[in-house]
C-alpha cells in the first residue's frame, strides 16, 4: 500500500534561515505528491504539488522536486519568515489507491524572529 | 469561488451521544472525502462520496457513517460517541475532471467528547 515518511519535528529556526523537511514515500503505480500546510486552528491548505517524476512544485518561496529514483519529495525554502510557522504534511495519492490521500505524520515548524 | 465550508466549527458532546457534521464542497465538485485528525494517529481517511454513493471507505468502525446529497453536500454521523472520537474532522472536495484529483480542504470541525 501507499505510505509516507517525513522528518520528525519539531523544527525551530531563526528568521531568514534555510528550511528543509525530508519526505520519502512508498507507492504502487505513479503517485501524485503534495505538500499541505496547516496553520494553528485551521484546516489544510495545499502548498504545492507534483504529478510526475522530475516535476518541481513551487509556491510562496517553497519548492519540492519529485524524485522517483530516491522516492523522495523534500520541501525547501531558502529564507523562512515568522509567518511560515505551521505544521507541514507530505502526502500522496494514486489511481491504484482510488486517489485517497495518504499523509505523513506532519512536521511542526516554528520560526523565531 | 467559495471554498469548502464545514459546520459547526466546534462541538462538545458526551459519551454515548451521536453527532452529525456537515460539509459543503466547492461549487462544481462532486467528490467529498472525510478525514479524522488526532495527535496520536495523525490524518486518517474515513470515507469518500461521489454522486451520492460511497466510493471508498477507511478502517473505521460502523459507528462512523456518512451520506451525500444531490447537491454534493455531505454529512457524516458518529453514533455512540467514545472519548477517543475527540478529533478534528476535515472534509475535502475534489473536481474529478480529466484526471484532476486535487483535494481542497475545509477548516474542519473540532469535536470534543467528554
Amino acid at each position: 500500500g501507499n505510505s509516507v515518511t517525513q522528518m520528525e519535528g519539531p523544527v525551530t529556526l531563526s528568521e531568514e534561515a534555510f528550511l528543509t523537511i525530508n519526505c520519502t514515500y512508498t507507492a504502487t503505480g505513479y503517485p501524485s505528491l503534495f505538500w499541505y500546510v496547516q496553520y494553528p486552528g485551521e484546516g489544510l491548505q495545499l502548498l504545492l504539488k507534483a504529478t510526475k517524476a522530475d516535476d518541481k512544485g513551487s509556491n510562496k518561496g517553497f519548492e519540492a522536486t519529485y524524485r522517483k529514483e530516491t522516492t523522495s519529495f523534500h520541501l525547501e525554502k531558502g529564507s523562512v519568515q515568522v509567518s511560515d510557522s505551521a505544521v507541514y504534511f507530505c502526502a500522496l495519492s494514486s489511481r491504484e489507491n482510488d486517489y485517497k490521500l495518504s499523509f505523513g505524520a506532519g512536521t511542526t515548524v516554528t520560526v523565531r524572529a | 469561488k467559495a471554498g469548502v465550508t464545514q459546520t459547526p466549527r466546534y462541538l462538545i458532546k458526551t459519551r454515548g451521544q451521536q453527532v452529525t457534521l456537515s460539509c459543503s464542497p466547492i461549487s462544481g465538485h462532486r467528490s467529498v472525502s472525510w478525514y479524522q485528525q488526532t495527535p496520536g494517529q495523525g490524518l486518517q481517511f474515513l470515507f469518500e462520496y461521489f454522486s451520492e454513493t460511497q466510493r471508498n471507505k477507511g478502517n473505521f468502525p460502523g459507528r462512523f457513517s456518512g451520506r451525500q446529497f444531490s447537491n454534493s453536500r455531505s454529512e457524516m454521523n458518529v453514533s455512540t460517541l467514545e472519548l477517543g472520537d475527540s478529533a478534528l474532522y476535515l472534509c475535502a472536495s475534489s473536481l474529478e475532471l480529466a484526471g484532476i484529483h486535487e483535494q481542497f480542504f475545509g477548516p474542519g470541525t473540532r469535536l470534543t467528547v467528554l
